[in-house]
């Protein structure tokens, strides 16, 4: 079974409105971190915001937000007022397990795009 | 500072030749990753270091791959007998460990065997 589920492989939005990126994820452990990274086609990695599973407060990171509903295993990322230089693929990802050094693992990736 | 560096960024080989990747992690991180990724595909966990100890090595598809970091500080990836199946974009990362665990990546290195 995966364990990031990421449904939408592409999506197509218009400058200056919120885009929501879906995320679930499969896990039984009851400590665990989940994260979302953006790549431009610049081939580039970049960290986006973090949440970890005892947080009760979803993570805010500037324009980014992400809506952490543990019940449903859902992180899905918020980006609020969408650029055209957020264009670019963006993977949800989890570390599982009390060690947080652990590996992380990643889902397939969205790919959005933002018109003009 | 300096994010995390490694070279070659661009790597062409023949099939059967040894190839070494390395991974120049920012300064003072404790925990290092290998990852690989395929066009299109997100990032697959290879292996992981802390300090100079490797961690997990269940990612390693095969015995041509193995993974050194013997300072704690630099590592090196090498694949022995390439394979064309062995082409893709081949990333490290790093991170401060001690609790703080986002990792950071590096450009990576563009694998193409021939």
């Amino acid at each position: 079974a995966q364990k990031i589920t990421q449904t939408q492989p592409g999506m197509f939005v218009q400058e200056k409105e919120a885009v929501t990126l879906d995320c679930t994820y499969d896990t039984s452990d009851q400590s665990y971190g989940l994260f979302w990274y953006k790549q431009p086609s610049s081939g580039e990695m970049i960290f986006l915001i973090y949440q970890g599973s005892y947080d009760e407060q979803n993570a805010t990171e500037g324009r980014y937000s992400l809506n952490f509903q543990k019940a449903r295993k859902s992180a899905n990322l918020v980006i609020s007022a969408s650029q055209l230089g957020d264009s670019a693929m963006y993977f949800c990802a989890m570390r599982e397990g009390t060690a947080r050094d652990d590996k992380i693992i990643f889902g397939k990736g969205t790919r959005l795009h933002i018109l003009p | 500072g300096a994010g995390v560096s490694q070279s070659p960024r661009y790597k062409v080989t023949k099939r059967g030749q040894d190839v070494a990747l390395r991974c120049d992690p920012i300064s003072g991180h404790v925990s290092l990753y290998w990852y690989r990724q395929a066009l299109g595909q997100g990032p697959e966990f290879l292996t992981y270091f802390n300090y100079e100890a490797q961690q997990d090595k269940s990612g390693l598809p095969n015995d041509r791959f193995s993974a050194e970091r013997p300072e704690g500080s630099i590592s090196t990836l090498t694949i022995q007998r390439t394979e064309q199946r062995d082409s893709a974009m081949y990333r490290c990362a790093s991170s401060l460990g001690g609790g703080a665990d986002t990792q950071y990546f590096g450009p990576g290195t563009r694998l193409t065997v021939l």
